[in-house]
């Protein structure tokens, strides 16, 4: 069993529709990270957080520690997000090293 | 003005050659990274070098071999490419080596015929 697993695999969404993606983790960590990754394959780091919430635009990530428990929202979704959603955490003990979970295919449909 | 840059793009190749990948940051990070990411686009991390140093050496065969002339440079040589090492490659930086968000390249896909 992974370390981080993230619910759904594959999500599509109609264009506007508000979206939910699930993380969680079996081992301490120091900090998690969401990540997306396009078609065209770069990454990029959206959030990196170790507690509370944090907000980008129409994107929110929120962690419980004590649940071990991660949600990225997406709202008012469009096309342009489709994309992998990757959630990866830092191990308490690790430092630097990121542990990854499988990816979220998201599809917004216009 | 690209901050993490990795060539080649793309690289194909045959069994039992020996390639290189480079990359080059110039956000002037101490620490940088190498992932593979097999076909099922899991990524797992391969190498950490921090300044120079190498701070994170997973279980990968000793084929492959990650070189880092400057803590902004940060190549990978493989040597006797297997079948199985097709895959995408990414390097990426971080500014330490403690929880950070890391900055990612393009991607490398490498191809074994």
């Amino acid at each position: 069993k992974n370390e981080v697993e993230q619910s759904p695999q594959n999500l599509t969404a109609q264009e506007g529709e508000f979206i939910t993606i699930n993380c969680s983790y079996s081992v301490g960590i120091s900090a998690l990270h969401w990540l997306q990754q396009h078609p065209g394959g770069g990454i990029v780091s959206l959030f990196m957080l170790s507690s509370g919430k944090k907000k980008h635009g129409r994107l929110i990530a929120t962690i419980n520690i004590q649940e071990k428990h991660s949600s990225l929202h997406i709202t008012a979704s469009h096309p342009r997000d489709s994309a992998v959603y990757i959630c990866a955490v830092n191990r308490g003990t690790s430092g630097s090293r990121l542990t990854f979970g499988e990816g979220t295919q998201l599809t917004v449909n216009p | 003005d690209t901050a993490v840059s990795q060539t080649p793009k793309y690289l194909v190749t045959q069994m039992g050659n020996d390639k290189s990948i480079k990359c080059e940051q110039n956000l002037g990070h101490d620490t940088m990274y190498w992932y593979k990411q097999d076909s099922k686009k899991f990524l797992k991390i391969m190498f950490s070098y921090n300044n120079k140093e190498l701070i994170i050496n997973e279980t990968v065969p000793n084929r492959f071999s990650p070189k880092s002339p400057d803590k902004a440079h940060l190549n990978l040589h493989i040597n006797s490419l297997e079948l199985g090492d097709s895959a995408v490659y990414f390097c990426a930086s971080s500014p330490g080596t403690w929880g950070q968000p890391q900055h990612f390249g393009d991607g490398t896909r490498l191809s074994i015929l």
